[in-house]
């Protein structure tokens, strides 16, 4: 049984270069989000895929962020243009639809750290 | 305006001491609350959905209640691998995926 994986899982960059994540879900979840989480805070949501659409975008998120989920399965998001401000614990989480709570399960998350 | 806050901010107790969490919520509908514990460097690991006042679960020393303002995470004897943040969470009736979320209880339990 293989939980959210997340790759990688540090990542130090220089202000203005672009950056990727991946995230591998559950495999019988069909539902994805992205966070991103500072120190002392609780998860800020960032974008939610049901299969391969993306349903929602945090209006919070600019347009230098965008993710992908290509065939329903794993999903990518690139930052671009990286800033200072962008330093952040990134998480991915996974779910399934279902009359149920619909409880996330996180993946380890990605420390970026921009330089 | 929906918010949920945690208290208190940071929490220490000594092995074998117990004591009780809160998630104190303000939305207009409650659809579910959930609990989270998370370590540092870690993301965030599920532990329990409470649907509505009334409802209990539990997990080892971990207990949580819910009422129709507040839910409670109360911890039992708690020994020192027990010590993270924990977190709350709350979907609201009307949302199909997005959560509230609380800024977390330090839990720190000494030897």
């Amino acid at each position: 049984d293989t939980g959210v994986s997340q790759d990688p899982r540090h990542k130090i960059t220089k202000r203005g270069q672009n950056v990727t994540f991946r995230c591998d879900p559950i495999s019988e979840h069909n539902r994805l989000y992205w966070y991103r989480q500072t120190l002392g805070q609780g998860p800020e949501f960032l974008t939610y895929f049901q299969n391969e659409a993306q349903l929602e975008k945090s209006r919070l998120l600019s347009d230098r962020f965008s993710a992908e989920r290509p065939k329903g399965s794993f999903s990518t998001l690139e930052i671009q243009r990286t800033e200072q401000g962008d330093s952040a614990m990134y998480l991915c989480a996974s779910s399934v639809s279902s009359g149920g709570g619909d409880e996330q399960y996180f993946g380890p998350g990605t420390r970026l750290t921009v330089t | 305006e929906d918010q949920v806050t945690q208290s208190p901010e940071a929490l220490r107790l000594q092995e074998g001491e117990s004591s009780s969490l809160n998630c104190s919520y303000t939305v207009s509908g409650l659809r579910g609350l959930f609990w989270y514990r998370q370590d540092p460097g870690k993301g965030p690991e599920f532990l329990f959905t409470l649907y509505s006042a009334g409802e209990e679960k539990e997990k080892e020393r971990l207990k949580a209640t819910l009422t129709k303002k507040e839910s409670f995470l109360h911890i039992t004897a708690p020994k020192p691998e027990d010590s993270a943040t924990y977190l709350c969470a709350v979907k609201k009736v009307g949302s199909n995926y997005q959560l509230i979320w609380g800024a977390g209880t330090k839990l720190i339990i000494k030897p």
